[in-house]
């Protein structure tokens, strides 16, 4: 079964632009979870996708936003960007039918440098 | 989610089996000690997780005290592979809410 996958892999922008990364779940798995990580501070939740709907959001400005296709890809988007955005963003997916073992799969990430 | 308390860096010698800590002192009732691992530059792995039985699987060992406030993720026989940094997540598993809340974790190195 292939795992999750996350494109591009790296990316290049400069301040004020907007960029947009993609999320491919594994194949039957309905939520995915984006995630930012900086050396500064770690791994952090930005959202949550199941079914289409956002069911839970971190404290993240509106500039970060999201969506869900009804074949559970995902993509994130952030406008305007900022050199503070520079990040590996991260993409889990589960399968979440079952509470105790929907244990999260992460995709290789995307490589965000702001210039 | 309750928060977790766990050593900055390990080293390991390769062969010998590495104990790593987790002290969870405000852990509720419902919820589960899950842990994960990041290789340099990899999303993180989910490794295991237990509520309070001991859980075993083909990649680690969890020790969870009987009070449940404090766990122990025990790797047999550490690899040069199982340098990674290592975090321990304690949550309510919910259906549909799946937020994981990762602290520093720690930095175990694996030394031959």
């Amino acid at each position: 079964k292939a795992g999750v996958t996350q494109t591009p892999r790296y990316l290049i922008k400069t301040r004020g632009q907007q960029v947009t990364l993609s999320c491919s779940p594994i194949s039957g798995h309905r939520s995915v979870s984006w995630y930012q990580q900086t050396p500064g501070q770690g791994l952090q939740f930005l959202f949550e996708y199941f079914s289409e709907t956002q069911r839970n959001k971190g404290n993240f400005p509106g500039r970060f936003s999201g969506r869900q296709f009804s074949n559970s890809r995902s993509e994130m988007n952030v406008s305007t960007l900022e050199l503070g955005d520079s990040a590996l963003y991260l993409c889990a997916s589960s399968f979440a039918t079952s509470g105790i073992y929907n244990e999260q799969f992460f995709g290789p990430g995307t490589r965000l440098t702001v210039l | 989610d309750a928060k977790t308390t766990q050593p900055p860096s390990m080293d390991c010698a390769e062969g010998r089996a590495a104990n790593l800590p987790c002290n969870h002192s405000t852990i509720s009732g419902n919820e589960y000690v899950y842990w994960y691992r990041q290789i340099h530059s990899q999303g993180p792995q989910y490794i295991i997780h237990g509520l309070k039985n001991n859980e075993t699987n083909e990649m680690a060992s969890l020790i969870i005290t009987e009070d449940r406030k404090s766990s122990t993720l025990i790797l047999p026989h550490a690899t040069l592979r199982d340098t990674a940094v290592y975090y321990c997540i304690v949550r309510v598993p919910i259906q549909g809410a799946q937020k994981l809340v990762f602290g520093q974790g720690t930095r175990l190195t694996i030394n031959p």
